[in-house]
């Protein structure tokens, strides 16, 4: 039930955009999308429930298309610090178990 | 930051031995889950809680035991240890179903 997360993996130089994609075969109740530095824990970026809304935080945006079950997470004018493992977890309608995708290694160079 | 602490954060074990991981938070918070993270698999669950004693298999749940006799406490146990279950386990929480996760620190265990 792991949703599936693409790319796996993708490096950037400063200031370049990426869209890291997921996707899901069942009906969600919602999205969540966290970023996870090597050797810690994951941390929280946000959370997309059921109505296509779609969200920000500072130059790191989201969206949820619920017909087709898919969540992409846009990173705008990447910089060094958003160098990590970004993990999407989803809840499929009428569950409490939140799944976690395979991750997309984001590595941004100067 | 979230008052969710795991214990031990690293452990080695032999093969065969029972080990059990430790969940504690203090936020009094309904869903508790476990996963294991390992290279090219990112994280899977493993079992989860929504209340005391009510508990549920994830998607890699054999091998594995759980517990939840008081809000605060998850444990997952393992029963008899293996090479397999060499991982780094995570911890989360969640107040409720449109609620987002805190995680644990992690531990590290390697079975020999």
């Amino acid at each position: 039930q792991q949703p599936v997360q693409s790319p796996q993996a993708v490096i950037l130089r400063e200031g370049e955009d990426a869209v890291i994609n997921c996707s899901s075969s069942k009906a969600l109740y919602s999205v969540h999308w966290y970023r996870q530095k090597h050797g810690e824990a994951p941390v929280f970026l946000m959370i997309l429930l059921k109505g296509g809304e779609q969200k920000g935080h500072e130059k790191i945006s989201a969206s949820f298309n619920e017909k087709k079950q898919q969540s992409s997470l846009y990173l705008t004018a990447s910089q060094l610090s958003y160098s990590g493992t970004y993990f999407c977890g989803t809840v499929a309608t009428g569950a409490n178990n939140l799944f976690f995708g395979t991750g997309t290694r984001l590595t941004v160079i100067p | 930051d979230a008052g969710i602490t795991q214990s031990p954060r690293h452990k080695v074990t032999e093969t065969g031995t029972p080990v059990t991981l430790r969940c504690h938070q203090t936020e009094n918070h309904r869903y508790m889950y476990w996963y294991r993270q390992d290279p090219g698999h990112g994280l899977r669950l493993i079992h989860y809680s929504y209340g005391v004693k009510d508990t549920d298999k994830g998607e890699v749940s054999d091998g594995y035991s759980v517990s939840r006799s008081k809000t605060e406490d998850f444990l997952l146990t393992l029963e008899s240890a293996t090479s397999s279950q060499t991982s780094v386990y995570f911890c989360a929480i969640r107040v409720q179903g449109d609620t987002e996760a805190f995680f644990g620190q992690g531990t590290r265990l390697t079975v020999v």
